[in-house]
């Protein structure tokens, strides 16, 4: 079956306590991206990336890490986090950067106190 | 200034009735994409529908169409015979395509909640 997955699906965590969110999909998609969703916000694009080893800004990277040393995997990394950094958080991946349509994996809700 | 513009912050509709959901944007590009997003009570995110610029037909897909007026810059999503399960938020998101290099970073509408009743 054709999905994107991410973990965990919940974290309650401290701040500054190094965390890692994984996200993998296996459509051998080139263009993976990271959103965080916000109440009355809507989403909006931490980082992405367009294929192995390239990687580059969202609107709101300040704060998160990524890396994507292959092609299905694109964790999301913050090395620090705060409380400011909790959310509901979306990893996507399309074929290419300029397919219509997007995958997305269920979410991760997380919660920095 | 937002790119797009969701305006009703909720709908309610009554079971089999038709339903639309206004979406406007701002882009100075000639070459974008328009998408419609839901997302019900279990949080994912399920893509409904996509509109390119240039395209010249309203995109239709299944219940789901696109009514797309360009010159006013608007996309709004119809329902037909809107169902129970129909009940989610809906996101407008566009792509702007910038030319070779452009990032395409997607912009996300705040969201409908759309209530439908029996």
């Amino acid at each position: 079956e054709a999905q994107v997955t991410q973990n965990p699906r919940y974290l309650i965590t401290v701040t500054g306590k190094k965390l890692t969110v994984t996200c993998s999909q296996n459509m051998n998609h080139e263009y993976m991206s990271w959103y965080r969703q916000d109440p009355g916000l809507g989403l909006r694009q931490i980082y992405y990336s367009m294929n192995v080893e390239v990687t580059d800004k969202g609107d709101v990277p300040e704060g998160y890490k990524v890396s994507r040393k292959e092609k299905r995997n694109f964790p999301l990394i913050l090395e620090s986090p705060s409380p400011n950094q909790t959310s509901l958080y979306f990893c996507a991946s399309s074929l290419w950067r300029n397919s219509y349509e997007q995958y997305f994996g269920p979410g991760t809700r997380l919660t920095v106190t | 200034a937002q790119k797009i513009t969701q305006t009703q912050p909720g709908m309610f509709v009554q079971e089999k009735e038709a339903v639309t959901l206004d979406c406007t944007y701002d882009t100075s590009d000639q070459s974008y994409g328009l998408f419609w997003y839901k997302q019900p009570s279990s949080g994912e995110m399920i893509f409904l529908i996509y509109q390119g610029s240039y395209d010249e037909q309203n995109a239709t897909e299944g219940r789901y169409s696109l009514n797309f007026q360009k010159a006013r810059k608007s996309a709004n999503l119809v329902i037909s015979a809107s169902q129970l399960g129909d009940s989610a938020m809906y996101f407008c998101a566009m792509r702007e395509g910038r030319g070779s290099g452009g990032s395409y970073i997607p912009t996300f509408g705040r969201g409908t909640s759309l209530i439908v009743h029996p």
